[in-house]
């Protein structure tokens, strides 16, 4: 079964430090999403991709966090300087060629610990 | 504003009993829901949703557009249902953004 790939699982960084995070989606799907899940809350959508242009980035804290898919394939979400309030759960997700609401697939997500 | 509302943190349940995981939301328009389950040290995955009209591991969901819910029910629970879940809504059809509740944690118990 296909699937949405995500590293590092973990990272451990300090405060002010830069931090990226890759992730792969499913081979040919043109819909790429980075969610940030906090402990204990529901995941939220950071940023959403079609191919490589930027559909949604409304709740991206633009002055710390980036993120791009130049090629329209694998994406990195950047953050500089992180911040003790980053720590969370990134959380990558695709879906098949154009928007849908059919659901998506995620990947197994980045655990961020901001020290 | 669109919010998706998941009121128990915590339902605790009996193997065999029935189980009624709630979830309202407010949305305007015409929602698409979703039920999202993610097992003990697995990824978050798609469960069931609406519009298919589908009932996944005995699970079902009926859209209540007067209520504005859509609980999730199962008549008998099972050990391996516990796990978190999660109700989530897109309401703009032309972007597939989710909105998610805060979750719910099943434990059911032998």
């Amino acid at each position: 079964e296909a699937e949405v790939a995500q590293s590092p699982r973990y990272k451990i960084t300090e405060k002010s430090q830069a931090v990226a995070f890759w992730c792969d989606p499913i081979s040919g799907h043109a819909t790429l999403y980075w969610y940030r899940q906090i402990l204990g809350q529901g995941p939220e959508l950071l940023v959403q991709f079609q191919d490589e242009s930027v559909v949604d980035d409304s709740q991206l804290p633009k002055d710390r966090f980036s993120a791009e898919r130049l090629k329209g394939v694998d994406s990195t979400l950047k953050i500089q300087p992180a911040e003790l309030g980053d720590s969370a759960m990134y959380l990558c997700a695709s879906s098949p060629t154009g928007p849908t609401n059919y659901g998506y697939t995620f990947g197994s997500g980045t655990r961020l610990t901001v020290v | 504003a669109q919010r998706v509302t998941q009121p128990e943190k915590l339902l605790s349940v009996f193997k065999g009993a029935p189980v009624e995981l709630k979830c309202n939301y407010s949305y305007s328009g015409s929602p698409e829901l979703f039920w999202y389950v993610q097992y003990s040290r697995q990824r978050l995955q798609l469960l069931l949703r609406h519009i298919s009209r589908e009932s996944i591991k005995g699970f079902t969901a009926d859209l209540n557009k007067g209520e504005t819910s859509f609980h999730l029910k199962k008549p008998f629970a099972q050990e391996e249902d516990s796990a978190m879940y999660y109700c989530a809504l897109s309401g703009l059809s032309n972007t597939g953004k989710l909105i998610f509740g805060q979750g719910t944690t099943l434990q059911v118990k032998p």
